[in-house]
């Protein structure tokens, strides 16, 4: 089955660019999505189809996906963005969704 | 405002089984599939299953086949999902979420914890 790679975690000074990768084979060819998850709280959908926002998502989060890499890109941040970010990919070859383990983004 | 809650948590022995409830609010609850994910400790986010809210048709992960059953209540506007054979491995917290059109997740449940103990 399809496997998505993720640090396990991500360290950024506030104010400073997070950058949270997810590998896959040839991810470029699919839909990366992107979900934060704050301690005791919901998963949130952050970005979707590799790069677009939901409405209410602020602009500093971003995301590219090309090759075999994804990219979350997260500018300026702060202390709020603390969470548990997770990739998602919809995997053809086994009809079934596939998660990344998942990225503990710290700010120090 | 879309809402998503989850039934409370739930201890049960090797062997039996449990259904968690998803009781939603805030948009039309037959137009938007449900989707349930699971993650036991220290492992990943796990897909177990979805199901159409509108015809009520549902499919399974592989993994899951012929343990898990999502169902609906539309009346109600609530999915839930029951595994059943449950070994200390099911240990995990179990979420529901709402999918947009064939696209991704756009609403999760706050999650629901299983344990599986002796």
């Amino acid at each position: 089955s399809y496997v998505l790679t993720q640090p396990p975690s991500v360290s950024v000074a506030p104010g400073q660019t997070a950058r949270i990768t997810c590998g896959g084979n040839n991810i470029g060819r699919k839909n990366v999505h992107w979900y934060q998850q704050k301690p005791g709280q919901a998963h949130v959908l952050v970005v979707h189809d590799d790069s677009d926002r939901p409405s209410g998502i602020p602009e500093r989060f971003s995301g590219s996906n090309s090759g075999n890499t994804a990219t979350l890109t997260i500018s300026r941040v702060d202390a709020g963005d603390e969470a548990d970010y997770y990739c998602q990919v919809w995997d053809s070859s086994s009809d079934s969704w596939v998660f990344g383990g998942g990225t503990k983004l710290t700010v120090l | 405002q879309v809402q998503l809650v989850q039934s409370g948590a739930e201890v049960k022995k090797p062997g039996a089984s449990v259904k968690v409830s998803c009781k939603t609010s805030g948009y039309s609850f037959t137009s938007y599939p449900i989707h349930w994910v699971r993650q036991a400790p220290g492992q990943r986010l796990e897909w177990m299953g979805w199901i159409n809210a509108g015809n009520g048709n549902t499919k399974y992960s592989q993994k899951f086949q012929g343990r898990v059953t999502i169902s609906r209540d539309t009346s109600a506007r609530t999915a839930y999902m029951e595994l059943s054979s449950l070994r200390s491995e099911d240990t995990a917290v179990y979420y529901c979420a709402r999918e947009l059109e064939v696209t991704y997740f756009d609403y999760w449940g706050q999650g629901t914890l299983v344990t599986v103990s002796s």
